[in-house]
C-alpha cells in the first residue's frame, strides 16, 4: 500500500514553455503533499506543502509564481514550471501525507526535467 | 538550527562486507528518525522508521539504532550487495507547536558504492 506515482517520469522541453507534473496517491487520501526538488549528488530541497483545497506554502527562495502548485483532490497535486529556463533543469519528487498531522510521507518516483 | 548532517558523505565498498553510516542531528523537539534508500534517478524508499523510545530497528539486512541522549543514529548494512549501491539519507522530522504539523529535515545523504 501507500502507493505515490509522477507523471511524467522525464520531459525534455523548450526553454521558454510550461511544463505540468503530476502526483497521485493511488490507494489512499493525501491530505498533504510535499514538492522537491533534487540537484545531482545533493539532497531533496524542500520547494513547497501543500494541502488539499487551500494555496501552497513556499520554501523561502522558491518563486511561487514560477512553480505553480495545485492540489485539487485528495488524490491529486500538480506542480507547473512556467516559462522554463535551463537552470530549472532537476529532479522534481513529490511526496504525500494521508494527514497535516501525521508523520509518514511517501515518495514518488520523481520526474526528470531537462529545458533545452 | 535544526540540522542533520550524516557521514561519510560516499563510501565505497566490496560486496559481502559490512558498513555503518552515521547521522547526526540537532532537531528538536524530536519526533521520529527515518532512514531512506534512494536510488540514482528514483524516490526515496523508506527503509525505518524510529520514534523517541526506539533504540534499535532492524529491515533486512538494515539494522538501524538511534540515541536520543547524543542525539545520533546510524545504519548498518549487513553482507552488502551490489543492489545496496545507492544514496542513504537521514531525515528527521519534528511537529511544529504552532501549526502541529511535521517538518522534515533531510540530511545531505551517503553515496554508497558496492563493488563486485
Amino acid at each position: 500500500g501507500a502507493v505515490v506515482s509522477q507523471h511524467p517520469s522525464w520531459v525534455i522541453c523548450k526553454s521558454g514553455t510550461s511544463v505540468k507534473i503530476e502526483c497521485r496517491s493511488l490507494d489512499f487520501q493525501a491530505t498533504t503533499m510535499f514538492w522537491y526538488r533534487q540537484f545531482p549528488k545533493q539532497s531533496l530541497m524542500l520547494m513547497a506543502t501543500s494541502n488539499e483545497g487551500s494555496k501552497a506554502t513556499y520554501e523561502q527562495g522558491v518563486e511561487k509564481d514560477k512553480f505553480l502548485i495545485n492540489h485539487a483532490s485528495l488524490t491529486l497535486s500538480t506542480l507547473t514550471v512556467t516559462s522554463a529556463h535551463p537552470e530549472d533543469s532537476s529532479f522534481y519528487i513529490c511526496s504525500a501525507s494521508p494527514g497535516r498531522a501525521y508523520y509518514e510521507q511517501y515518495f514518488g518516483p520523481g520526474t526528470r526535467l531537462t529545458v533545452t | 538550527k535544526n540540522q542533520v548532517e550524516q557521514s561519510p558523505q560516499s563510501l565505497i565498498i566490496l560486496e559481502g562486507k559490512n558498513c555503518t553510516l552515521q547521522c547526526n542531528y540537532t532537531v528538536s523537539p524530536f519526533s521520529n528518525l527515518r532512514w531512506y534508500k534512494q536510488d540514482t534517478g528514483r524516490g526515496p524508499v523508506s527503509l525505518t522508521i524510529m520514534t523517541f523510545s526506539e533504540n534499535t530497528k532492524s529491515n533486512g539486512r538494515y539494522t538501524a539504532t538511534l540515541d536520543a541522549d547524543t542525539k545520533q543514529s546510524s545504519l548498518h548494512i549487513t553482507a552488502s550487495q551490489l543492489s545496496d549501491s545507492a544514496s542513504y539519507i537521514c531525515v528527521v522530522s519534528f511537529r511544529s507547536t504552532t501549526s502541529g504539523t511535521y517538518k522534515y529535515i533531510f540530511g545531505t545523504g551517503t553515496r554508497l558504492k558496492v563493488l563486485a
